[in-house]
């Protein structure tokens, strides 16, 4: 299995600032995926980070926004910029291992 | 584009009842599938997955699942509820195999009554 550290856990930002979040794997991996989980929703993928290259993002998401680093094959980090209250959710990272995919704890951001 | 369906945002069962969590999927190629659970204010633990092979899959606290393609589908049953099985459940589907991203269905929320 992979075992992912996540942090902060949870954080209460002020509107305007930016947070980055953190996520260390056990192991070595190729892909590690950023999830958004909005409140009473369900997880949205927001992109997928290749060491290497630039991540790559699903619709609806953008560098300038949500702006991630994959500076080796077992860390990224995702920060969310010039934060508002509807960035408030919870962020999930997540990686591949075998035929399973294993979750980082998540951190859960409150804008206000 | 690949979906995950789940009917009911929000079921609930008597203690001891049998609980059922329906999911469909759209796929043109069998993807490999999973159940996950998410107690409040908790992250997501792995249900069960379907990748080959038997279709009738078990996982843990007593779910299982089946696999039937010719309905897509990968509903999620327990023969008796217990009040700790109240949680989020959330159905997944991977379509590129071990090598991409979940897709996740919008989740159902089981109460479990006493």
């Amino acid at each position: 299995s992979a075992v992912i550290s996540q942090k902060p856990s949870r954080d209460i930002c002020q509107r305007g600032t930016s947070l980055t979040i953190q996520c260390q794997v056990d192991s070595q991996v190729t892909m590690m995926f950023w999830y958004r989980q909005q409140p009473g929703q369900s997880l949205t993928l927001i992109a997928t980070a290749n060491q290497g290259s630039e991540a790559t993002y699903e619709s609806g998401f953008v560098i300038d926004k949500f702006p991630i680093s994959r500076p080796n094959l077992t860390f990224s980090t995702l920060t969310v910029s010039n934060m508002s209250p509807e960035d408030s959710s919870i962020y999930l990272c997540s990686v591949n291992w075998g035929t399973e995919a294993f979750f980082g704890q998540g951190t859960r951001l409150t804008v206000v | 584009a690949q979906s995950v369906t789940q009917l009911g945002s929000h079921v609930s069962v008597s203690e001891g009842a049998l609980v059922l969590l329906r999911c469909n999927y759209s796929s043109s190629v069998p993807p490999y599938l999973f159940w996950y659970v998410q107690y409040p204010n908790q992250g997501l633990q792995l249900l069960l997955k379907y990748t080959t092979g038997a279709t009738l899959v078990k996982g843990i606290n007593g779910f299982e699942a089946e696999f039937k393609k010719s309905e897509t589908s990968f509903h999620l049953t327990k023969p008796s509820a217990h009040m700790s099985d109240a949680a989020e459940y959330f159905c997944a589907v991977s379509p590129r195999g071990s090598q991409g991203n979940l897709i996740f269905g919008k989740g159902t929320k089981l109460s479990v009554k006493p």
